[in-house]
C-alpha cells in the first residue's frame, strides 16, 4: 500500500520555528508538495520538492531527501494564523496526489 | 491565483435521495480535475481523475456507480452522489489541473444526509 506519515500534532509559540516530518512509502514518486489547510477551508498550495535538497518560499521552506523517502516543512517567525492543518502530499503519476496523515498545528501567543 | 469554486458550499438531503456537487475552474482550462473525501479532522483521499470529455478514473475501493462524475467541458466537472446515505456525510474536495500542471483545489463542499 501507500502511506505517507506525518505527526499527529505539533504546538509553538509564536516567534518560533517548527518543523513538520513526513515519511513515505509510494508506488511512484514524482515530487513531494506541502498544502496547508484551515479548518472547513480549501488546501492551499505552500511548497515543493521534485529534486532532494531545500525549497524556501518566504516564511516556508521545504527539504527533500529521497534516498530517505523523506521530506519536511519548515516554518519560520510563526504567526497565529498559522495555525492550522498541515498535509505532505506525493505526486505518484499523472499529478495524482496521495496525501498524508496530516499535522495540526497550534501556536500559542 | 487561478481560482477553483465548488456549489454548493453545504447540502442537507435525505437518505435515498442524490446529490450533485459541481466543480468549476473560474480564470483557466481544466482538462483534468480531481475528486477527494476527506473525513473530519482526516486527511484527503483521492476519489477519482475526471477528464474532460472520457470516462473517469476511479480509485480501488471507490465505487463508480455510486459516485457519478461527468466532465463535460474544459471548465467544470461534476459529482453526483446517487442514493446517499448517512456514510456518505463527508467534505467532498476537488481539484482542478492546470496546463502548467498546478492542482488549485476548490473550497469544498460538506454533505449531510439525513
Amino acid at each position: 500500500g501507500q502511506s505517507l506519515e506525518q505527526p499527529s500534532e505539533v504546538t509553538a509559540v509564536e516567534g518560533a520555528i517548527v518543523q513538520i516530518n513526513c515519511t513515505y512509502q509510494t508506488s511512484g514518486f514524482y515530487g513531494l508538495s506541502w498544502y496547508q489547510q484551515h479548518d472547513g477551508g480549501a488546501p492551499t498550495f505552500l511548497s515543493y520538492n521534485a529534486l532532494d535538497g531545500l525549497e524556501e518560499t518566504g516564511r516556508f521552506s521545504s527539504f527533500l531527501s529521497r534516498s530517505d523517502s523523506y521530506g519536511y516543512l519548515l516554518l519560520q517567525e510563526l504567526q497565529m494564523k498559522d495555525s492550522a492543518s498541515y498535509f505532505c502530499a506525493v505526486n505518484t503519476g499523472f499529478q495524482k496526489l496521495v496525501f498524508g496523515t496530516g499535522t495540526r498545528l497550534l501556536v500559542s501567543p | 491565483g487561478a481560482v477553483v469554486s465548488q456549489h454548493p458550499s453545504r447540502v442537507i438531503c435525505k437518505s435515498g435521495t442524490s446529490v450533485k456537487i459541481e466543480c468549476r475552474s473560474l480564470d483557466f482550462q481544466a482538462t483534468t480535475m480531481f475528486w477527494y473525501r476527506q473525513f473530519p479532522k482526516k486527511s484527503l483521499m483521492l476519489m477519482a481523475t475526471s477528464n474532460e470529455g472520457s470516462k473517469a478514473t476511479y480509485e480501488q475501493g471507490v465505487e463508480k456507480d455510486k459516485f457519478l462524475i461527468n466532465h463535460a467541458s474544459l471548465t467544470l466537472s461534476t459529482l453526483t452522489v446517487t442514493s446517499a446515505h448517512p456514510e456518505d456525510s463527508s467534505f467532498y474536495i476537488c481539484s482542478a489541473m492546470s496546463s502548467y500542471n498546478e492542482q488549485f483545489f476548490g473550497p469544498g463542499t460538506r454533505l449531510t444526509v439525513l
